[in-house]
Formats: C-alpha cells, sequence, structure tokens
C-alpha cells in the first residue's frame, strides 16, 4: 500500500545548484500535484499535471520545472536552488483534476543554504 | 488570490476535551475540505462537505459548511492524544477543468494526557 513515494525525505542544497525531487503513484491516478508547505503559510500549489503529457503552473512556479515522465511519476525540478526554496515538498495525486480525494506523499524537507 | 484564515492557530487541551477550530474565507467555495497532518507526513483528508449548510461526522468529527459558504467548521469530541497534529481546512472552487484547491494555514492540536 504505497500511495505516493517521494524521494528524496531529506536534501540539503548550497545556493545555486539544482537537483529534481521525484514523486511516483502506485494508485493508477491520472492527475498530480506538487505542493511547498511554509510555515504560517500552509500548502501553495507550485505545479499540476491533470493527465499524462500535461503540467500547468499553479499559484508559486517561479524557480522551478516539473515534468510528467509517464502516468505514474511527475518530477519537480530546481534548476538554481535559493535560500527563499527553503520549505517541505509535497507531491499529491488524485483520480482526476475535479476529484477532492488527494493523496499525499511523505514531503521532502529541503533547505537552501 | 484567495486566503483562507485558520483559528486558532495552535491549542493545547487536555486529554477528553471537545475541540472547535473554524476556517474563514474572503471569497465563496463550492466545497470544504478537511485535513490532518501527522509529524513528518502529508496531509489525510477527513471531511468533505459539498453543500452550504451541510453538517457531516466522521466518528468523532464533525465539520460543517457554512451558510455563507465563505466558513466552515470542525469539531473534535472527548479528545484522544492521538488527535495530535495540524489541521488544514481547504477550499475547492471551479476554474474551468482544474478545480482550484486553497488551503488554509493550519491548527496546530496539542493533547496533554
Amino acid at each position: 500500500n504505497a500511495g505516493v513515494t517521494q524521494t528524496p525525505k531529506f536534501q540539503v542544497l548550497k545556493t545555486g545548484q539544482s537537483m529534481t525531487l521525484q514523486c511516483a503513484q502506485d494508485m493508477n491516478h491520472n492527475s498530480m500535484y506538487w505542493y511547498r508547505q511554509d510555515p504560517g503559510m500552509g500548502l501553495r500549489l507550485i505545479y499540476y499535471s491533470a493527465s499524462e503529457g500535461t503540467t500547468d503552473k499553479g499559484e508559486v512556479p517561479n524557480g522551478y520545472n516539473v515534468s510528467r515522465l509517464n502516468k505514474r511519476e511527475f518530477s519537480l525540478r530546481l534548476e538554481s536552488a535559493a535560500p527563499s526554496q527553503t520549505s517541505v515538498y509535497f507531491c499529491a495525486s488524485s483520480e482526476n483534476p475535479s476529484n477532492y480525494g488527494y493523496t499525499f506523499g511523505s514531503g521532502t524537507r529541503l533547505t537552501v543554504v | 488570490g484567495q486566503q483562507l484564515n485558520q483559528s486558532p492557530q495552535s491549542m493545547f487541551i487536555q486529554e477528553g476535551e471537545d475541540v472547535s477550530m473554524n476556517c474563514t474565507s474572503s471569497s465563496i467555495f463550492n466545497t470544504w475540505l478537511w485535513y490532518k497532518q501527522d509529524p513528518g507526513e502529508g496531509p489525510v483528508l477527513l471531511i468533505a462537505l459539498y453543500k452550504a449548510g451541510e453538517l457531516t461526522s466522521n466518528g468523532r468529527l464533525t465539520a460543517q459548511f457554512g451558510i455563507t459558504r465563505k466558513d466552515s467548521f470542525l469539531n473534535i469530541s472527548a479528545s484522544i492524544p492521538s488527535d495530535v497534529g495540524i489541521y488544514f481546512c481547504a477550499g475547492r472552487l471551479n476554474s474551468g477543468g482544474y478545480q482550484k484547491v486553497t488551503f488554509g494555514t493550519g491548527t496546530k492540536l496539542q493533547v496533554i494526557p
């Protein structure tokens, strides 16, 4: 019963470094999402993919890129990390864009120094 | 963008006490959702509300969709230690094919045994 799997769980980057956060789901969901969680800010949508082959910007897309590699996998890339991107990142999936039943991964805690 | 304000931000209660928290918005929503996040994990859906005035229960949890469609309430009765966590409200509004979900800032609940 894996659900949504995120890797890595923790990461420390230096300013300017790049990295890719990986997300995979095994529920045959069509839609996938990347959120960031900051203290006092709730969860904010970075990018989403309504279905395989499509991606769209969310509320806070600047500094990020995404790839929907296949139906299972949706990755988030930071090309040049900045301290403002220090956050906890959550991947989520749902059957389709109108389905409220988001399943979240356990998060990636990223620190940019 | 839309803002969801949750109150209180945090609360300490004695085991066995009832808990109330609420969420207010500057805009109306079609759906209200309540999630719980355990430490180190992603949020998990507790209750979904679809109609203004709707009152829905899930075990010891009861949530209501406000008549104005701009607020929602969550009550937990007879709290137990495993109720500890952060509770998020979320509002969903149709936005073309993607139903935008806005998350609140969270209420952190601590239960004293």
